[in-house]
């Protein structure tokens, strides 16, 4: 039972289009985040909710629009997507209590805009 | 700033060669610090987290530590299974209330048999 899934693995689309990426954990974790991993392997934050609550937007463009529904999924909607915008995707997700723990990341789902 | 600088960048050994990775780390007070490894084509995989200078912990053979300023992941006798990206990351204490995880570059390892 996958404990953080994403979809679609794969996207392939072109430039100017809208599309969304979806993930859902079954972890009862309070925090779920978006990274982006670029053609480096370089891993940063895109947003972090907690309990449905945005808190961290790390100056994302705002074509990049997160959404909640409740706290196991986290989506992610693109506008006008840009050639600049080909990455791999991860969604994770934490729980804190007084000592915080290793996050676990979905398998991602790699963007490429042509 | 929070950083995190990964060395080497890549790192090839033979079949039972150890040898160390290295996460040099500036923070605004650590909360904790992360090594994941990463597998062609799926998401970073958890292995440790450390919390204090001092710390050490160990899976099979893997094993990380922890000072002020960096930490090692040694490898003792690795096999080709273990080739991989191996990356680093801390949280602070100024990102506990967002859980912001500051990620290296990444180690990638190749073991050959």
């Amino acid at each position: 039972d996958t404990a953080v899934s994403q979809t679609p693995k794969y996207l392939v689309t072109q430039m100017g289009n809208d599309k969304s990426i979806k993930c859902e954990q079954n972890l009862g974790h309070d925090t779920m985040y978006w990274y982006k991993q670029d053609s480096k392997k370089f891993l940063k934050i895109m947003f972090s909710y907690n309990n449905k609550e945005l808190i961290i937007n790390e100056t994302v463009p705002n074509r990049f629009s997160p959404k909640s529904p409740d706290k196991a999924h986290l989506n992610l909607h693109i506008n006008s997507l840009e050639l600049g915008d080909s990455a791999v995707y991860f969604c994770a997700s934490s729980q804190d209590g007084d000592r915080i723990y290793g996050y676990t990341f979905g398998s991602g789902t790699r963007l490429t805009v042509v | 700033e929070d950083q995190v600088t990964q060395s080497p960048e890549a790192l090839r050994l033979q079949e039972g060669e150890s040898s160390s990775l290295n996460c040099s780390y500036t923070v605004s007070g650590l909360r904790g610090l992360f090594w994941y490894r990463q597998d062609p084509g799926k998401g970073p995989e958890f292995l440790f987290t450390l919390y204090s200078a001092g710390e050490e912990k160990e899976k099979e053979r893997l094993k990380a530590t922890l000072t002020k300023k960096e930490s090692f992941l040694h490898i003792t006798a690795p096999k080709p299974e273990d080739s991989a990206t191996y990356l680093c990351a801390v949280r602070s204490r100024g990102s506990s209330n967002t859980g912001k995880l500051i990620f290296g570059q990444g180690t990638t390892l190749q073991v050959k048999p």
